[in-house]
């Protein structure tokens, strides 16, 4: 079972600054199969991004990932008040798909 | 509009039994594969089962195998037995891959029935 890290845990930033979020797996994920989601208080989960980099429909491009093999980064390039939220990924590559423990993005 | 909606959850005893179901609506539900995620209170989200889109396939986690069945015919389905105290959770059905795609990540989820297993 591939496992996936996040970090940090908490990530405490401001309106309009530059987040960056860390997920590293056990070991390699094939062909990238890497996605993002976040989800909000008393929310279902959210598809931002699959494929490591390509975003979902209707996800704004202020969002966007990347990375490969064992190392991926979900960035937010311009926090907006709706992005104040919790983010997973979740790897694909091979069963059982996991999931990352989430990292929280607060407002500071 | 990709509507899905879980139903079945409730309190249950350690050791009993439940059957969540999942109707969807605005999309061909037999065009795609179809999963369980579950998220214990104040925690993180866990996978638990998925089953493609003509039910040739199934796959579970190994906290749940043996003990839940997942299945589909015009709604997709959980049954879970032997019950224990850490599958308490809100269950989440989401859509997988479709027809001849072996990606599995979710693009649209349902909100959501909690399962509390208490005595």
């Amino acid at each position: 079972e591939i496992v996936l890290t996040q970090s940090p845990g908490t990530l405490s930033l401001s309106l309009g600054e530059r987040a960056t979020l860390s997920c590293r797996a056990s070991q390699s994920v094939s062909s990238g199969y890497l996605a993002w989601y976040q989800q909000k208080p008393g929310q279902a989960p959210r598809l931002l991004i699959y494929g490591a980099s390509s975003r979902a429909t209707g996800i704004p491009d202020r969002f966007s990932g990347s990375g490969s093999g064992t190392d991926f980064t979900l960035t937010i390039s311009r926090l907006e008040p709706e992005d104040f939220a919790v983010y997973y990924c979740q790897q694909f590559g091979s069963s059982p798909w996991t999931f990352g423990q989430g990292t929280k993005v607060e407002i500071k | 509009e990709v509507q899905l909606v879980e139903s079945g959850g409730g309190v249950v005893w350690p050791g009993g039994s439940l059957r969540l179901s999942c109707e969807v609506s605005g999309f061909g539900f037999d065009d795609y594969a179809m999963t369980w995620v579950r998220q214990a209170p104040g925690k993180g989200l866990e996978w638990v089962a998925g089953i493609n889109w003509n039910a040739g396939s199934k796959y579970y986690a190994d906290s749940v195998k043996g003990r839940f069945t997942i299945s589909r015919d015009n709604a997709l389905y959980l049954q879970m037995n032997s019950l224990r105290a850490e599958d308490t959770a809100f269950y989440y059905c989401a859509r997988g891959p479709a027809i001849r795609s072996s990606l599995w990540y979710f693009d649209y989820w349902g909100r959501g029935t909690l399962v509390t297993v208490s005595s």
